[in-house]
C-alpha cells in the first residue's frame, strides 16, 4: 500500500515557541492531505483538509491561525503550530490519499509536547 | 449531521471468545466504511473496508465486517480473539467521492486476557 510519513515523531517545546510538522506521501501523489488530531484514548478530530496548491479547509473551531497549513507540493504537507502552549499537546495524525484511490493513508503521527 | 456511534466504550473477552463491535453512522449519500485498529503506541492500521458490492467485507488478521444499510450499521466481528487483538478499534465513515475527510467515531478499546 501507500507509504505517508511525518517527521518528527516527537517533539518537546517550551511555551510561546512554534512547531512544524511534515507529512510526506513517499510512494504516490497526494492531491489531499489530512490532518487531525489525538487526545489520549480519544478519537481522532479532522482539524483541517488541504488540496495541493489551495488553501487548507479548516473544520469549525479549529484557528486558522494558530494551525497554518501548507500543501506546496503533491508529496509534502507541513502544519506548523504557531505560540504553542501546553494545551495544544496532543498527538497529531496526518493522512493523504491521490486520485486513484478512494482511502486515506494514515502516517505514523507526531507527538507534541508543549511545556 | 455526519456521525459515527461505536456503542462499545470497553470490551474485556478471554481468548478464543468471539467478538462484535457495533458501529452505526449516519451520513448523507454514498458512503466509504472503514474500520481501523490502533495497536498500544502505534499508528493507525487498516482493518477493512467496504465500498460497494458484497456487503460482507473480509480483512486482515481474520477481522470481518457486514455492511447492513437499512441499519446504518457496519459490524466489526472475530470467531475467536487473540491476545494480540488487544487494541483500540476505530469506524469511520466518508463520503463516495475521493479526497473527503472521514470522520470517526470514539474508538473501542478491546482487552484480551489469556
Amino acid at each position: 500500500g501507500a507509504v505517508v510519513s511525518q517527521h518528527p515523531s516527537r517533539v518537546i517545546c517550551k511555551s510561546g515557541t512554534s512547531v512544524k510538522i511534515e507529512c510526506r506521501s513517499l510512494d504516490f501523489q497526494a492531491t489531499t492531505m489530512f490532518w487531525y488530531r489525538q487526545f489520549p484514548k480519544q478519537s481522532l478530530m479532522l482539524m483541517a483538509t488541504s488540496n495541493e496548491g489551495s488553501k487548507a479547509t479548516y473544520e469549525q473551531g479549529v484557528e486558522k491561525d494558530k494551525f497554518l497549513i501548507n500543501h506546496a507540493s503533491l508529496t509534502l504537507s507541513t502544519l506548523t503550530v504557531t505560540s504553542a502552549h501546553p494545551e495544544d499537546s496532543s498527538f497529531y495524525i496526518c493522512s493523504a490519499t491521490g486520485t486513484h484511490y478512494n482511502e486515506q493513508f494514515f502516517g505514523p503521527g507526531t507527538r507534541l509536547t508543549v511545556l | 449531521a455526519q456521525s459515527v456511534s461505536q456503542h462499545n466504550h470497553h470490551v474485556i473477552l478471554s481468548e478464543a471468545a468471539s467478538l462484535e463491535l457495533g458501529c452505526n453512522y449516519s451520513y448523507g449519500g454514498t458512503v466509504n466504511l472503514f474500520w481501523y485498529v490502533q495497536y498500544p503506541g502505534q499508528h493507525l492500521q487498516l482493518l477493512l473496508k467496504y465500498f460497494s458490492g458484497d456487503p460482507l467485507v473480509k480483512g486482515i488478521k481474520g477481522f470481518e465486517a457486514e455492511f447492513i444499510k437499512s441499519k446504518f450499521s457496519f459490524n466489526l466481528r472475530k470467531p475467536s480473539v487473540q491476545w494480540s487483538d488487544t487494541a483500540e478499534y476505530f469506524c469511520a465513515v466518508n463520503g463516495g467521492q475521493a479526497g473527503t475527510a472521514l470522520i470517526f467515531g470514539k474508538g473501542t478499546t478491546l482487552s484480551v486476557s489469556s
